[in-house]
């Protein structure tokens, strides 16, 4: 079976420190994988998402950035943290097929901006 | 005015009412997501849809594309039902790219 692994669960960061926020998918090969964001009283918003190893899509012009160093590692950084970039992060996967298949939500990171 | 409009943004009712929860979208759609966020913030996927109506458990989704809507029924509501309902579009067909509604929280009291 399929399991997404997100990490740290929590995280309390200082403005201006760095970021890196790890996904990982065990159980499936090649998946399509999503960075969202979820600011407090807001809904979800993709941040970041890719079809393969190197290929990051940006969806908002934002203080963070993506990569996706293997087939199943999807990492969130950013060189100086905003207060702004507060939130719950989730990485998400689909099996990538075209054919319209379900999202698998990790548990999530949330992250505070001091 | 966002793409996804989910009603009401809050809701209580009593253990045993049926609850019911509207999505108007406003773009064209290959698909139609609900999915339940608990306390801890972890989201489950309930249904994808496409057309027509999907039930598991307690839980009914329909969709009527043309009307551009979606809502999500509970029967025999109960408290661990608590938590919030989302829901979300893919507007392409191949491209799993989804938008989201800023989501209903429903209470259910004991």
């Amino acid at each position: 079976s399929q399991t997404i692994h997100q990490w740290p669960a929590t995280l309390v960061q200082p403005v201006g420190s760095p970021l890196s926020l790890e996904c990982t998918v065990e159980g499936t090969s090649n998946p399509n994988l999503y960075w969202y964001r979820q600011a407090a009283g807001r809904g979800l918003q993709l941040l970041f998402y890719s079809v393969g190893i190197g290929q990051i899509s940006s969806e908002v012009p934002q203080n963070l950035s993506a990569s996706r160093p293997q087939d199943r590692q999807f990492i969130l950084s950013s060189k100086k943290l905003l207060l702004s970039d507060s939130g719950f992060y989730l990485c998400a996967w689909t099996y990538g097929t075209g054919t319209g298949d379900e999202q698998y939500f990790g548990p999530g990171t949330r992250l505070t901006v001091t | 005015k966002n793409e996804v409009e989910q009603s009401p943004q809050n809701l209580t009712a009593q253990e045993g009412e049926f609850i019911t929860i509207n999505c108007s979208y406003s773009v064209g759609i290959s698909a139609l997501h609900w999915l339940q966020q608990h306390p801890g913030g972890g989201i489950v996927s309930l249904f994808m849809l496409s057309s027509g109506k999907k039930k598991h458990g307690r839980l009914i989704a329909t969709i009527n594309i043309q009307e551009k809507h979606s809502s999500l029924h509970i029967t025999a509501s109960h408290p661990r039902d608590s938590a919030v309902y989302i829901c979300a579009v893919r507007s392409h067909f191949g491209n799993e790219k989804l938008t989201f509604g800023t989501g209903t929280r429903l209470t259910i009291i004991p």
